[in-house]
């Protein structure tokens, strides 16, 4: 079955750094890309980038480069999302998705996501 | 990368059908026969419901179909039921491994 189970919720102040994860189970964690997804809240879903864990390509959306960093460990299965600096702004409910390219374009699995405040 | 325009919402009474739009241009929906759609509960994780434009996954029900017709791709709910009250969201691929969703739908069942 395949599963990705994320880390827990997160209460951040302006300024401080953080990186939330998203561990793959169930598949061959280094043959799919596995990507992050914003969601503010009351808003809708907003793709932020993925990752292949195979060797590491990583592609942003243009709304969100420079502003994050999105990396994995493939010896255990984990793909992590990272900023250096939070807003307030980065208050959100963050999902990771498995994503499938082959011939196609699609997140077939989703985590349970991971809710991230940040306030003074 | 501007999201794909959905409408705010649809409503319709159980048994009724809904569609719902999906406007993007020829760079994602138009461009390729890769766009995918998501349910999501108050709450809940997004559910993928149809997949390459109208494929539907396993365990979904066949009241959800999909189509395409240039740059406006539809999801169409057939036979409405009290469970479908959801927000929905299309999402296409933008090239390059990019995708882009929509601006999400909420369904109601009067």
């Amino acid at each position: 079955e395949v599963q990705l189970v994320q880390s827990g919720a997160e209460v951040k102040k302006p300024g401080e750094s953080l990186k939330i994860s998203c561990k793959g189970s169930g598949y061959s964690f280094t043959s799919y890309w596995i990507g992050w997804v914003r969601q503010m809240p009351g808003k809708g879903l907003e793709w932020m980038g993925i990752i292949y864990p195979g060797d590491s390509d990583t592609r942003y959306s243009p709304s969100f480069q420079g502003q994050v960093t999105i990396s994995a460990d493939k010896s255990i299965s984990t793909a992590y999302l990272q900023w250096s600096s939070l807003k307030a702004s980065d208050t959100a409910m963050y999902y990771c998705a498995r994503h499938v390219y082959d011939s196609s374009g699609y997140c077939d699995y989703w985590g349970q996501g991971t809710l991230v405040t940040v306030s003074s | 990368q501007s999201a794909l325009t959905q409408p705010r919402s649809v409503s319709g009474s159980p048994g009724q059908s809904v569609t719902i739009s999906c406007t993007g241009t020829s760079s994602d929906v138009g461009g390729y026969n890769y766009v995918s759609w998501y349910q999501q509960h108050p709450g809940k994780a997004p559910k993928l419901m149809i997949y390459d434009v109208s494929k539907r996954p396993s365990g979904v029900p066949d009241r959800f179909s999909g189509s395409k017709s240039g740059n406006t791709a539809s999801l169409t709910i057939s036979g409405l039921q009290a469970e479908d009250e959801a927000d929905y969201y299309c999402c296409s691929y933008a090239g390059s491994y990019t995708l882009v969703f929509g601006t999400g739908t909420k369904v109601t069942v009067l």
